[in-house]
């Protein structure tokens, strides 16, 4: 069955330094999501990917954060100057074409910075 | 604003047990609903999602119902094992402000289940 990857499963940074953190997405997926789940927390959308560009962020998404879908198949989200409080399981989805279309999840990414 | 809250926070109960876990939604103008399970420090497997126009859905041991005009959906585990222990979450599609993406999902906190021998 096709799955979403993400790599690396961990990471760990010092503060202030930039993280890219990958995914590969299913393949005949259109929309792509990044997520977040501070531990103990909610998780928390971040931003949302339609047709090569930002279709939505949350407040969280400030100017700190970026994503891009490089080439056909990857989809990163970077972090440019990590914080402590960015530390955090780092999830990315994926889904067909309409909201009625199960989201797919990665197994995530633990970010941690010290 | 979309809230959702997951009842009980944590729930132990013993093998072969039936269980049921509750999730309730503040706005009923909902797509789909959908409950995922995550074992500890791993990611989310979507478990069923129940679209809005659904009462219920099943997959083996699992039933989903939702109730969109009282804003519930609860998920039913019958004769829970070991191998259940996990973290069940429960997410609605929820619109942007301008109300033109639906995509975005908005997670309850979860409940912790934990079936012993």
């Amino acid at each position: 069955e096709p799955e979403v990857t993400q790599t690396p499963s961990h990471q760990v940074t010092q503060m202030g330094q930039e993280v890219i953190l990958r995914c590969v997405p299913i393949s005949n997926h259109l929309y792509f999501y990044w997520y977040r789940q501070i531990l103990g927390q909610k998780v928390e959308f971040l931003v949302s990917f339609y047709n090569n560009e930002i279709s939505e962020k949350s407040e969280i998404f400030d100017d700190q954060f970026s994503v891009e879908r490089p080439d056909g198949s990857n989809f990163t989200l970077k972090i440019r100057s990590t914080k402590l409080e960015d530390s955090a399981m780092y999830f990315c989805a994926s889904r067909r074409r309409t909201a009625k279309n199960i989201q797919y999840f990665g197994a995530g990414t633990r970010l941690s910075v010290l | 604003k979309q809230e959702v809250t997951q009842i009980p926070a944590a729930l132990s109960v013993p093998e072969g047990e039936n269980l049921v876990l509750n999730c309730s939604f503040t706005d009923s103008a909902i797509y789909n609903l959908q409950w995922f399970r995550q074992d500890p420090g791993k990611g989310l497997t979507s478990l069923l999602l129940i679209q809005s126009s659904q009462r219920e859905q099943t997959s083996g041991r699992l039933n989903a119902s939702l109730d969109k005009s009282s804003g519930r959906s609860t998920l039913y585990i019958a004769a829970s094992q070991p191998g259940d222990s996990a973290t069940y979450l429960c997410a609605v599609p929820t619109p942007n402000a301008g109300g033109t993406s639906y995509g975005k999902l908005t997670f309850g906190q979860g409940t912790i289940l934990t079936v012993h021998p």
